[in-house]
């Protein structure tokens, strides 16, 4: 089973700045990672997948990138409607596909 | 519009059988997989297994093989987790998913599972 490691588990972040998440495999998924954005009391939502690629309707201040066993999600721009958790899935080897711990993105 | 409807929340008893569903529409319904996700309380998504409704394929993740049983109809676009005898550790948020080349394009509301005696 391929272990998904997210960091931080919390990053404070003001709005308008630029956040960074970590993302990391245990063993090599090449670019089949997915990033889904989970605010409470909601179901998660698919914002990345193929590593970098934005789904339908996400907005550009989100990017993904990284290959292997790196990946980091970057939101440019955060917005107060961007303070949620954040969690990575690999989906190269399965079952079981894996996902990270999950980072959550507060107002600091 | 692609939806996926799961059914409401749930209140039972340790011991207890339960299955809850998620109905499928707007696309074809057997031609795409469904995977189940669990949430317990203030925690993160742990993915449980898949079917392909249109051929009845079942993969489990190790940690919860034998312990739910997944299923689907796909005369009436729903697919199915059950339990023949819940613990109170069973008590979380389940999710249904439609998969698209493994990534989850598309997810259920949810349906919240309480077991406590």
């Amino acid at each position: 089973e391929i272990v998904m490691t997210q960091s931080p588990a919390t990053l404070s972040v003001s709005p308008g700045e630029r956040a960074t998440l970590s993302c990391r495999a245990s063993q090599s998924v090449s670019s089949n990672l997915a990033w889904y954005q989970q605010k409470p009391g909601q179901a998660p939502r698919l914002l990345i997948y193929g590593a970098s690629t934005r789904a339908t309707g996400i907005p550009a201040r989100f990017s993904g990138s990284g290959s292997g066993t790196e990946f980091t999600l970057t939101i440019s721009s955060l917005q107060s409607e961007d303070f949620a958790v954040y969690f990575c899935q690999q989906y190269n080897n399965w079952p079981p596909l894996t996902f990270g711990g999950g980072t959550k993105v507060e107002i600091k | 519009e692609v939806q996926l409807v799961q059914s409401g929340e749930e209140v039972k008893k340790p011991g207890e059988s339960l299955k809850i569903s998620c109905k499928g529409s707007g696309y074809s319904f057997s031609t795409y997989w469904i995977a189940w996700v669990r949430q317990m309380p203030g925690k993160g998504l742990e993915w449980m297994g898949i079917i392909y409704p249109g051929g009845s394929d079942i993969r489990y993740s190790p940690s919860f093989q034998g312990q739910v049983t997944i299923s689907a109809d796909k005369s009436i676009s729903t697919a199915y987790l059950q339990w023949s005898s819940l613990k109170a550790s069973d008590t979380a948020m389940y999710y249904c998913a439609r998969v698209f080349l493994g990534y989850d394009d598309y997810w259920g509301q949810g349906t919240l599972v309480t077991v406590s005696s």
